[in-house]
This record gives structure tokens, C-alpha cells and sequence, in this order.
């Protein structure tokens, strides 16, 4: 089984300064899709940014962008020029590849804190 | 708006009730999955229906069951409630056709509280 892992419970940072959480996973498959979701104080969980395991560039959107080592087995995000409305537990999460097993294995999250 | 609607937003029941949340995906997507957020579990996937047919089955408990209706809404029902089945329950959709990062949206969930 796949296992998402997050070691930082919780991360602060200044606005407008640039933040790196971390995630590590385990798997055996190669074909699969990382995510990284936000869930404000509001509880919607909203989709930041998602990489694709065959794919080597790494992806970007706006001020988010991940770091994917795939052999490492590490796919940090980054987010630069912090904002207030950063604020959020961030979720890794693990979709396999394989059809019918398309179900989302999350982190434990981490608790992102922005200092105005 | 991540097209995905829940309903209720928040439920409050006694034990040993029961309840039905309800879930309509966005337009065209015709997998849904459900998830269960609780503090001592963090998010688990429950289970996940495709154009009407149960796909996969995570740690759903049998006291819980599911539907997915011709009309794609889907309907999770839990039984015979205890205390702890207090928590947020999410509904996602995706498209569900084979291949591609099928990339899960996520409703507002459900927050419910078994008193």
C-alpha cells in the first residue's frame, strides 16, 4: 500500500518571504499523480497544484511550484512571495496510475501559519 | 466553486440515528468519490462509485453504505451512529474515464456531529 508521509506538523513564515513544505511517499507503481490540496479555515479542500510521475519537469502554478524527485521519493511545494491568504493546512496526497484503484491517499498535513 | 455540491453543510444527530449526506458532481464527471476527515484519522477515502457502479471500497464501515443515482448524484448513508463518526465527510468527482491525472475536485463537505 502507498503512504503518504508530511514531517512538518506546522510551518510559519513571513509575508512575502518563500516557504518549502515537505512530503515523501512510498510506492512500488510508476505510474502515478501527486497533489498538493489547501484547506482554509473554511474546511473546502482546494487543489494547489499536481504533478504528473512521468512527467520531468516540474510543475508550476502562479507563486506555487513543486520540487518532484521522483527517485528520492519527495515531492516538496514551494510557495514564494507568502500571503496572508497562504494561511491553510496544506495536504499532500498519492493517486495511483492504475485504473480502478484511483482513490487519494493524503499526508497528515501541514499547518501553514503566515506572519504579517 | 469547485463545481461540486454537498448537502447538508452541518448535521447533528444522537447515536444510534441515521443520516444520508448527499452529493451531486461537477457537470460531466461521472466518478464520485466520498472521504471521511476526523481528528484522530486525518482524511481516509471511504468508497468510490463510476456512472453508477461501485469502483472501489476504502474503510468504509458496514454500518456505512453508498449510491450513485442515473443522475450521477450520489448518496451516502451511515447507520446505527456512534460518537465517533463525528467528522467532515467530503464528497470529490472526477471524470472516471481510464487515464490522464483525473485530478479530484473537491465539495464543502459535511460537517456532522453525533451527540
Amino acid at each position: 500500500a502507498q503512504t503518504v508521509t508530511q514531517s512538518q506538523p506546522e510551518m510559519s513564515v513571513q509575508e512575502a518571504e518563500t516557504v518549502t513544505l515537505s512530503c515523501t511517499y512510498d510506492t512500488s507503481e510508476s505510474d502515478y499523480y501527486l497533489f498538493w490540496y489547501k484547506q482554509p479555515p473554511s474546511r473546502q479542500m482546494i487543489l494547489v497544484i499536481r504533478q504528473e510521475a512521468y512527467k520531468q519537469q516540474n510543475a508550476t502554478e502562479n507563486r506555487f511550484s513543486v520540487n518532484f524527485q521522483k527517485a528520492a521519493k519527495s515531492f516538496s511545494l514551494k510557495i514564494s512571495d507568502s500571503q496572508l491568504g497562504d494561511a491553510a493546512m496544506y495536504f499532500c496526497a498519492y493517486r495511483s496510475g492504475n485504473f480502478g484503484n484511483e482513490k487519494l491517499t493524503f499526508g497528515t498535513g501541514t499547518r501553514l501559519t503566515i506572519i504579517p | 466553486d469547485s463545481g461540486v455540491t454537498q448537502t447538508p453543510k452541518h448535521l447533528i444527530t444522537a447515536t444510534g440515528q441515521r443520516v444520508t449526506l448527499r452529493c451531486s458532481p461537477r457537470s460531466g464527471d461521472l466518478s464520485v468519490y466520498w472521504y471521511q476527515q476526523s481528528l484522530d484519522q486525518g482524511l481516509q477515502f471511504l468508497i468510490q462509485y463510476y456512472n453508477g457502479e461501485e469502483r472501489a471500497k476504502g474503510n468504509i464501515l458496514e454500518r456505512f453504505s453508498a449510491q450513485q443515482f442515473p443522475d450521477l448524484h450520489s448518496e451516502l448513508n451511515l447507520s446505527s451512529l456512534e460518537l465517533g463518526d463525528s467528522a467532515l465527510y467530503f464528497c470529490a468527482s472526477s471524470v472516471g474515464s481510464s487515464g490522464g491525472h483525473q485530478t479530484q475536485y473537491f465539495g464543502p463537505g459535511t460537517r456532522l456531529l453525533v451527540l
